[in-house]
C-alpha cells in the first residue's frame, strides 16, 4: 500500500535561516503533491503543489521540489520567521489525480525561535 | 465570510449516542471531501461527493458512518452509536473539479466521545 513519511517530527530552527522539511513515499507513482500548513486547533491550509513532471516551484519565500526518482520532495521556507511556526503536511494524490482524494503524512512541527 | 465553514465546532457526547456534523464548502466548489484526524496524525480520508453523488468511502468508514449532500450544496455526515474510538477531529474541505486539485478546508468538528 501507499505510504508517506515525513523524516522529522519536529524541526527547531534559528529565525532568518532556511528549513527544509522532508516527504517520502513508497509503492507509489503520484500526478502531483501538495504542502499544506496546520496551525494547533485549525484545519490544513494550502501552500503550493507541484505535478509528476515539475522539478521546483516558488511562492514567495516557499520553494518545493520534486524528485519522482528518489520518491521525495523537500519543502524549504527561507528567511524564516516565528510566524512560520506551525505544523506542515505533504500529501499525494492516490488515484492518478483524476479525483483529488489525497493521502497526509503526519507532518513536521516546526518552530522557529527567534 | 467565503470560505469553507463547519457546525458545530466541538461536540461532547456520550457513548452510543448519535451526532451529525455538517459542512458548507465554498459556494462554487462542487466536490466536498470529509477527513478524520487523530492528534499526531494527518489528516484521513473518509468520503468524498461530486455534486450530489458520494464517489468514494473509506474502509475506515464503517457501517455506523454516514454522508449525504442533497442538492450538492452542504454535506452532513453521521456517526452513529458513538463510541470512544470515534473521539477526533472531523475535517471537511471543498475543491474544484479540474486538474488542479488543491482543497481548501474547514476549522473541523473537535468530537470527544465519554
Amino acid at each position: 500500500s501507499q505510504k508517506i513519511e515525513q523524516n522529522s517530527e519536529a524541526l527547531n530552527i534559528q529565525e532568518g535561516k532556511t528549513a527544509t522539511l522532508t516527504c517520502n513515499y513508497t509503492n507509489y507513482s503520484p500526478a502531483y503533491l501538495q504542502w499544506y500548513r496546520q496551525d494547533p486547533g485549525r484545519g490544513p491550509v494550502f501552500l503550493l503543489l507541484i505535478r509528476e513532471n515539475e522539478k521546483e516551484k516558488r511562492k514567495e519565500r516557499l520553494k518545493v521540489t520534486f524528485d519522482t526518482t528518489l520518491k521525495q520532495s523537500l519543502f524549504h521556507i527561507t528567511a524564516s520567521q516565528p510566524a512560520d511556526s506551525a505544523t506542515y503536511l505533504c500529501a499525494l494524490d492516490y488515484d492518478g489525480g483524476s479525483q483529488g482524494n489525497l493521502i497526509f503524512g503526519k507532518g513536521t512541527k516546526l518552530s522557529v525561535k527567534p | 465570510d467565503t470560505g469553507v465553514s463547519q457546525d458545530p465546532r466541538h461536540k461532547i457526547t456520550k457513548r452510543g449516542q448519535n451526532v451529525t456534523f455538517r459542512c458548507d464548502p465554498i459556494s462554487e466548489h462542487n466536490r466536498l471531501y470529509w477527513y478524520r484526524q487523530t492528534l499526531g496524525q494527518g489528516p484521513e480520508f473518509l468520503t468524498y461527493f461530486q455534486n450530489e453523488a458520494q464517489l468514494e468511502k473509506s474502509r475506515l468508514l464503517s457501517d455506523r458512518f454516514s454522508a449525504e449532500r442533497p442538492k450538492g450544496s452542504f454535506s452532513t455526515l453521521e456517526i452513529q452509536r458513538t463510541e470512544q474510538g470515534d473521539s477526533a477531529m472531523y475535517l471537511c474541505a471543498s475543491s474544484l473539479t479540474g486538474t488542479v486539485h488543491e482543497q481548501y478546508f474547514g476549522p473541523g468538528t473537535r468530537l470527544t466521545v465519554t
